[in-house]
């Protein structure tokens, strides 16, 4: 079964440091995502990407974060300055299109900010 | 988007079949019941997903009223793997857009 593959698994950063989270959505997906749980909360949407731009992004995604398509393969979301409030699990997903919504997330990359 | 109402918590034993409802009352005509499930530290996985009357697949079954407003999933003779937390979201039709997660049910399946 295909796989929605992040790295690294877990991440410790001091704060305001930059953290790049790294994804390889499944190859025949047209649609990212990244979302974020903060331990022991829901699940929340930060953005989705489709075409090689933002297509939805959330009040969470703000400035300090910023999403790339470098390759035609990996999927990142990177942190420029990292707060104590930005540790979470944060979970790549990726659908193929418009009328598939069985999404599938990665694993997830535990963002700790110390 | 569709609010969704679900049990906070439910224990089950190993072996019987277990049924989450799900109430979303002002539904769309656009809109898709969808259901996840997650295990701790662990991404969510889809489970299956529907628009009316009855959806089967292998791990699981989504029933759904002629009015929509409300769905259950029901898994059959559950084993101890399948605790986890389990999500009814609501999923607007007309294009890939977010998922809004709720707190979901908390199943524990009991030896």
């Amino acid at each position: 079964e295909p796989e929605v593959t992040q790295t690294p698994s877990h991440q410790v950063t001091q704060m305001g440091q930059e953290v790049i989270l790294r994804c390889v959505p499944i190859s025949n997906h047209l649609y990212f995502y990244w979302y974020r749980q903060i331990l022991g909360q829901k699940v929340e949407f930060l953005v989705s990407f489709y075409n090689n731009e933002i297509s939805e992004k959330s009040e969470i995604f703000d400035d300090q974060f910023s999403v790339e398509r470098p390759d035609g393969s990996n999927f990142t979301l990177k942190i420029r300055s990292t707060k104590l409030e930005d540790s979470a699990m944060y979970f790549c997903a990726s659908s193929e299109g418009q009328r598939d919504y069985g999404y599938t997330f990665g694993s997830g990359t535990r963002l700790t900010v110390v | 988007l569709a609010k969704t109402t679900q049990p906070i918590s439910m224990d089950s034993y190993e072996g019987q079949e277990v049924n989450i409802t799900c109430s979303h009352n002002n539904i769309a005509t656009n809109d898709y019941i969808t259901w996840y499930q997650q295990f701790p530290s662990q991404g969510p996985r889809f489970i299956i997903q529907g628009y009316k009357t009855k959806v089967t697949n292998e791990v699981a079954s989504l029933f759904i009223p002629a009015d929509r407003k409300s769905s259950t999933l029901s898994l059959p003779r559950v084993s101890l793997s399948d605790t986890a937390v389990y999500y009814c979201l609501v999923v607007f039709s007309g294009s890939a857009r977010q998922l809004t997660f709720g707190s979901g049910t908390q199943l524990t399946v009991l030896p």
